[in-house]
Order: C-alpha cells, then structure tokens, then sequence
C-alpha cells in the first residue's frame, strides 16, 4: 500500500535495454521533483537520479530518467549483472506533508 | 568524506522503545536535516520523519505520530530516533539519511535492524 505504484518486478538480458515505471499523483510526483535509488541486496539505498533526470557524480549515463505528468520512468541501457537490485523511487507528497515511496522494483538480469 | 554512522542492531520486546542513534562527519551538521526510513522485511522504503539539524524542528509522518521523538546533538553531530510502543510489525531495517534539496539523499547510514518479539 505505498503511495507511489512500481512494478513489482522487471526483467531483461544482458545488454539490453529496461525500463522501470513509478506512478503517482497531482500531489507528489506532479508537482514535485522524484528521485531513483538502487538497492543492492542487504546494503543501503545509493541515490541514482534526482530532479526527475539528474545524476548524481559517478553515476554512469547508462541509467536515465524521465517524467511526465504524473508518472515518472527509470531506463537502465547496457544491463550488466551488477545492476540486479531492487530500484525504489521517491518524492515529496504536498498534501500528506511527507516523504513517500513506492514499493520497489526487483530487477533481475538474465 | 561524508559519513553517517549508525548504532548497532537491538532486540525489543513489544511494548518496549528503542533508541537509534546516526552519528554525521565530513559535512555541517547544522546545514541539513536529517530523515528517517525504514524498510520491513522484503518491503519498499517508508518515511518515518525528519529533523533540522539547525533548530530541531521536527515533521513525522502522520502514521508515527505519538510514538516517535526525533532529536539533534549539535555537539556530537549526532540524531537520534525513538520509536515507544513497539509491535511485531515495527521489526525493520531503520536509516537515516542527509536530507538535501528536493527531498532526495545522497548519503545513507549503513542501516539498524530493529527486531520486535516476545
């Protein structure tokens, strides 16, 4: 029951190209900026996009984000196996005055 | 380098409280505020609140509220969470992390497992 809805799971080849979707409202992802986080297994989140379409230093430009309205689109080009993780993204809800996220999207590179 | 450093795992028994510390080094502590996650087992991320590092101020989500008391040590660089109350489904993996613009943050503690049972 979070707030914003992903894809419970994605999957992809080596190589290819995937993308991972986050949906929400007028009042988180409409009117504000979303963010991307990947988490490997049994480790912290490790920001990956902010701003909507930001990357953070280090961040390689195979990974991507996008948006419109109010829905919002992680793309992962040149899959590796190192990019099995699960793939949470995030924004400020104006109304609930708070942080919210969605579910996760477990990534599994075949 | 920034660092936030957590304290270590506990084991609470329902009804009980627990106390998590995040120790911060590399950055002013007082120019960020400081936000709260927490992750259940196999579950997404969930916002517990935040805390300004420069005057305290506090905002809980709505779900916590009653039950949590955030505060800041200036001297110590240091925040803490308390959660009262515990129940079985408060067992989780508990993060802080600098709050920056926008609502996202680049730099996580390395989590606290909280496990609640009798």
């Amino acid at each position: 029951q979070s707030v914003l809805t992903q894809p419970p799971s994605v999957s992809a080849a080596p190589g290819q190209k995937v993308t991972i979707s986050c949906s929400g409202s007028s009042s988180n992802i409409g009117n504000n900026y979303v963010s991307w986080y990947q988490q490997l297994p049994g480790t912290a989140p490790k920001l990956l996009i902010y701003d909507n379409d930001k990357r953070p230093s280090g961040i390689p430009d195979r990974f991507s984000g996008s948006k419109s309205g109010t829905s919002v689109t992680l793309g992962i080009t040149g899959l590796q196996t190192g990019d099995e993780a699960d793939y949470h993204c995030g924004t400020w809800d104006s109304s609930l005055n708070a942080r919210v996220f969605g579910g996760g999207t477990k990534l599994t590179v075949l | 380098q920034v660092q936030l450093v957590q304290s270590g795992a506990e084991v609470k028994k329902p009804g009980a409280s627990v106390k998590v510390s995040c120790k911060a080094s590399g950055y002013i502590f007082t120019s960020y505020g400081t936000s709260w996650m927490r992750q259940a087992p196999g579950q997404g991320l969930e916002w517990v609140g935040w805390i300004s590092g420069y005057n305290g101020n506090t905002n809980y989500a709505q779900k916590f509220q009653g039950r949590v008391t955030m505060t800041t040590d200036t001297s110590t660089s240091t925040a803490s969470m308390e959660l009262r109350s515990l129940r079985s489904d408060d067992t989780a993996v508990y993060y802080c992390a600098r709050d920056d613009s926008s609502a996202h943050s680049v730099y996580w503690g390395q989590g606290t497992l909280v496990t609640v049972s009798s």
